[in-house]
């Protein structure tokens, strides 16, 4: 069974630009969670989406939303980029949320 | 709100010393309990769990027991190895949200 699937691995944007990043979860997961990581500020949790809709939301501005379509897979947007948005993104699948989440490698964004 | 707090590393230990890394949580409820570990370059993988009190989580050697009086799930593992050097994450669940700790870095040295 394929695990959690992250692209890109990296990228580099400049401030102002926009993102997105792509999560496809384990095969079967409806649950799909978007963390940001940072050495300041840890584990962030940005936002769950189930079944295309998102069901728990984080302390993050706007600028950050994200989607899930009917295959479970996930998009993460960033809009407006600022320096302090680089960072690295993971994201995690689990078959109906919560409990037991198994995380991608993570999408390292740079913002230059 | 709901926040966890956990032993700020980095921990620096020999192969076959004893580890502990504390970790307490805040709750109004009864979250379940996890440790999560990051080896480099990898994404986050469960380590172990305990979902009520008194249960001990264990896996690979490592454990934790659910403390509800003092609010702790401190991870020990009893012989560290190199193989063991990553960052670990305390995380409370709270009804499927689930919060995570600063993170702990451990390396273990030959």
């Amino acid at each position: 069974k394929a695990g959690v699937t992250q692209t890109p691995r990296y990228l580099i944007k400049t401030r102002g630009q926009q993102v997105t990043l792509s999560c496809s979860p384990i095969s079967g997961h409806r649950s799909v969670s978007w963390y940001q990581q940072t050495p300041g500020q840890g584990l962030q949790f940005l936002f769950e989406y189930f079944s295309e809709t998102q069901r728990n939301k984080g302390n993050f501005p706007g600028r950050f939303s994200g989607r899930q379509f009917s295959n479970s897979r996930s998009e993460m947007n960033v809009s407006t980029l600022e320096l302090g948005d680089s960072a690295l993104y993971l994201c995690a699948s689990s078959p109906d949320g919560g409990e037991k989440l198994f995380f991608g490698s993570g999408t390292q964004l740079s913002v230059l | 709100g709901d926040s966890v707090t956990q032993m700020e590393g980095p921990v620096t230990l020999s192969e076959e010393a004893f580890l502990t890394i504390n970790c307490t949580y805040t709750a109004t409820g009864y979250p379940s309990l996890f440790w999560y570990v990051q080896y480099p370059g990898e994404g986050l993988q469960l380590l172990l769990k305990a979902t009520k009190a008194d249960d001990k989580g264990s896996n690979k050697g490592f454990e934790a027991t659910y403390r509800k009086e003092t609010t702790s799930f401190h991870l020990e593992k009893g012989s560290v190895q190199v193989s063991d050097s990553a960052v670990y994450f305390c995380a409370p669940n709270y009804n499927n949200d689930m919060r995570f700790g600063a993170g702990t870095r451990l390396t273990v040295k030959p």
